[in-house]
């Protein structure tokens, strides 16, 4: 089983300024297969990312994912109110698909 | 547009099965993976398994042998029943879909609501 560990488990900004956010895999991710997710209270995940760097549908420029093999990381460039979430990797590159414990960027 | 909604019983009694469907609608249950995930209140997310829309499933190794996946494509609907619950089983859960990589997609693209499942006797 790929073990996630997301760091740092929260993280502190002011809105406009950049957010950098890691996740860290037990080993090699196959192919790339890492997606990552923005959970607002109350409300299902979305999709931001796939494929370690491919914005989803309808997901803004600000965010872009870049990483491969263990190390992934998922970059806000300039923060706005709504981008204040728990944010959380999964791989899908084989079974069990596994997520990270998340990390919460809050408004400092 | 593509929408998934959970349904089924929000209290289940431990020892009992806990049994949900999502039905998908805007789009067809054809040529994707769908997923059941839950969520305990307060925190992280599991991955409970798959099944493809042809009925071929994987589960989690960790829930495996109390997880059933079933799909009926004729009402573009898919199941989850979990068997045996105890309160560790409480928690939201989602159906998602997820597109077929080498048709260029990959992740977790449509979530459902979510419905939250409590069990208590």
């Amino acid at each position: 089983e790929v073990v996630l560990t997301q760091s740092p488990g929260t993280l502190s900004l002011s809105p406009g300024e950049g957010a950098t956010l890691s996740c860290r895999a037990s080993q090699s991710v196959r192919s790339s297969y890492l997606a990552w997710y923005q959970q607002k209270p109350g409300q299902a995940p979305r999709l931001l990312i796939y494929g370690a760097s491919n914005r989803a549908t309808g997901i803004p420029d600000r965010f872009s994912g870049s990483g491969s093999g263990t190390d992934f990381t998922l970059t806000i460039s300039r923060l706005e109110p709504e981008d204040f979430a728990v944010y959380y990797c999964q791989h899908y590159g084989s079974s069990p698909y596994t997520f990270g414990q998340g990390t919460r960027l809050e408004i400092k | 547009q593509v929408q998934l909604q959970e349904s089924g019983p929000g209290l289940v009694k431990p020892s009992e099965t806990l049994s949900l469907t999502c039905t998908v609608s805007g789009g067809s249950i054809s040529g994707y993976y769908w997923s059941w995930i839950r969520q305990p209140p307060g925190k992280g997310l599991e991955w409970i398994g798959y099944i493809y829309y042809s009925g071929s499933t994987i589960y989690n190794p960790s829930l495996k042998s109390r997880v059933t996946i079933s799909v009926d494509t004729s009402k573009n609907q898919f199941s989850l029943k979990l068997s045996s619950v105890t309160a560790a089983d409480t928690a939201m859960y989602y159906c998602v879909r997820e597109p077929v990589v080498a048709a260029g997609g990959g992740g977790f693209d449509y979530w459902g609501q979510g419905t939250l499942v409590t069990v208590s006797s």
